[in-house]
């Protein structure tokens, strides 16, 4: 247990369908990030929020939508997705500051069909 | 893109035996850390090493850092089955936040 909780754990959803990745840290952090792994690709930084304010935008698809309301809370909404989105979608958390591990959630196994 | 290499991409030893992990990255970093993940799992922080640190130990890791060569390696002493696992070095440019930054990762598969 890391103290990063993801929601729903595994997904299954048609191309035309809407979801909500829900990802919840009570550590005190003030960054908090959305990350891609596909199978033998590396890890890719999506989203950055420090603050609840996004600074990192990795050039992705618009049908990626994220989304911070507070510091503990970052969701990632999906809409009209392609089956090469299915990968496992983790969520970590820092403390925005140098020299400071992160934090990941368990990840929420994403399949498009 | 893509910043830490790690090599080899697999590694399969026997149980007991020492496991030795290596990292290339290309730019300036702040730090270098060491992720672990078993597998469909989230990552796991085992170990951070400053850029002006050259190696550093915790328990049956040891972690050196060559700034002059980009390069990171770690080495797992007297493997277990149980540190079956992905590996992967990631690096830190920090610019107000910790960005981090993956490789692809070792598959290490230890052989009881």
């Amino acid at each position: 247990e890391t103290g990063v909780t993801q929601t729903p754990r595994h997904l299954v959803m048609g191309m035309t369908n809407k979801k909500s990745l829900k990802c919840e840290q009570h550590l005190g952090h003030n960054a908090m990030y959305w990350y891609k792994q596909s199978a033998k690709k590396p890890l890719e930084l999506m989203f950055v929020y420090s603050l609840e304010e996004r600074v990192e935008n990795n050039s992705v698809p618009s049908r990626f939508s994220p989304e911070c309301p507070n510091s503990s809370h970052l969701f990632l909404h999906l809409h009209t997705l392609q089956p090469e989105d299915s990968a496992l979608y983790l969520c970590a958390s820092s403390s925005g500051q140098g020299d400071t591990e992160a934090f990941f959630g368990q990840g929420t196994r994403l399949t498009v069909v | 893109s893509q910043q830490g290499e790690e090599d080899p991409q697999a590694l399969s030893i026997q149980e007991g035996e020492n496991a030795t992990m290596n990292c290339s990255y290309k730019t300036s970093i702040n730090n270098l850390q060491w992720y672990r993940q078993n597998s469909g799992r989230g990552l796991v922080h085992l170990i951070l090493i400053r850029s002006n640190e050259r190696e550093k130990h915790s328990g049956r890791l040891r972690v050196t850092l060559d700034t002059s060569k980009k390069s990171s390696s770690l080495l797992i002493t007297a493997s277990r089955a149980a540190d079956t696992a992905s590996y992967f070095c990631a690096t830190s440019s920090n610019f107000g936040n910790e960005k981090l930054t993956f490789g692809t990762g070792t598959r290490l598969t230890i052989i009881p």
